[in-house]
């Protein structure tokens, strides 16, 4: 029952670095999701997919790009990472809108 | 403006006692869904309830039950004679309608920690 799987599960970059996080999830959901969690903040939407080839940027989209070229993966890029960038990244999927999502393990990322 | 407000970022109880966790939201929608989800110490995020704007049913699930009062905007959790197990950061959320989609829209948690 693998569910969403997130890789890699830590990583530390330099500032100006780049680098892409993949998400890969094996229900066969329509919906992909890139939210942060930064310390009492909750979690914030990055950007989204509604579907295989689609994406759209979500309430903090700045500084990161996305692609879902098959419908079962999803992934997060920072063309130049910064330390403002520092978080812990979820993905998640859903069958349809207002389904439940369900959450990969996270990757805790780090900019020096 | 926030549209989820979590007012408890804090709540510690000795196992067996009740707890609520406090959810007020903010929206315009007449149709919209309101989750809770679970993080535990282990960092994974977990599905606990999904409820449409248009029920207003209380939900019960063994030990955790949901208070959604449309006329003061609230959707609360309790959870009866808690376990430290029960131990873990709460979120509750909101899904909005927004640029073309819906979105989930997070309120900054409750952790709740279960004393022995």
């Amino acid at each position: 029952n693998a569910g969403v799987t997130q890789t890699p599960k830590f990583r530390v970059l330099k500032t100006g670095q780049s680098m892409t996080l993949l998400c890969a999830q094996d229900m066969n959901h329509e919906y992909m999701y890139w939210y942060r969690q930064d310390p009492g903040m909750g979690l914030r939407l990055i950007h989204y997919s509604v579907g295989e080839g689609t994406t759209a940027k979500g309430e903090v989209p700045d500084g990161y790009n996305v692609s879902r070229l098959k419908k079962q993966n999803f992934l997060l890029g920072l063309e130049s990472a910064a330390p403002s960038q520092t978080s812990v990244y979820f993905c998640a999927s859903s069958l349809m809108v207002n389904q439940p999502q369900h959450f990969g393990d996270g990757t805790r990322l780090s900019i020096l | 403006a926030q549209k989820v407000t979590q007012a408890q970022t804090e709540i510690s109880v000795v196992e067996k006692e009740d707890v609520t966790l406090d959810c007020v939201y903010e929206t315009r929608d007449t149709t919209y869904y309101l989750f809770w989800y679970k993080q535990p110490p282990s960092g994974e995020l977990v599905f606990l309830i999904r409820r449409n704007s248009f029920d207003e049913q209380n939900e019960i699930s063994g030990r955790y039950s949901w208070n959604f009062q449309k006329s003061t905007s609230s959707f609360n959790f309790t959870i009866t004679a808690s376990q430290v197990v029960d131990s873990a950061v709460y979120f509750c959320a909101l899904s909005e309608f927004m640029d073309s989609n819906y979105q989930l829209i997070w309120g900054a948690g409750t952790k709740l920690i279960i004393k022995p």
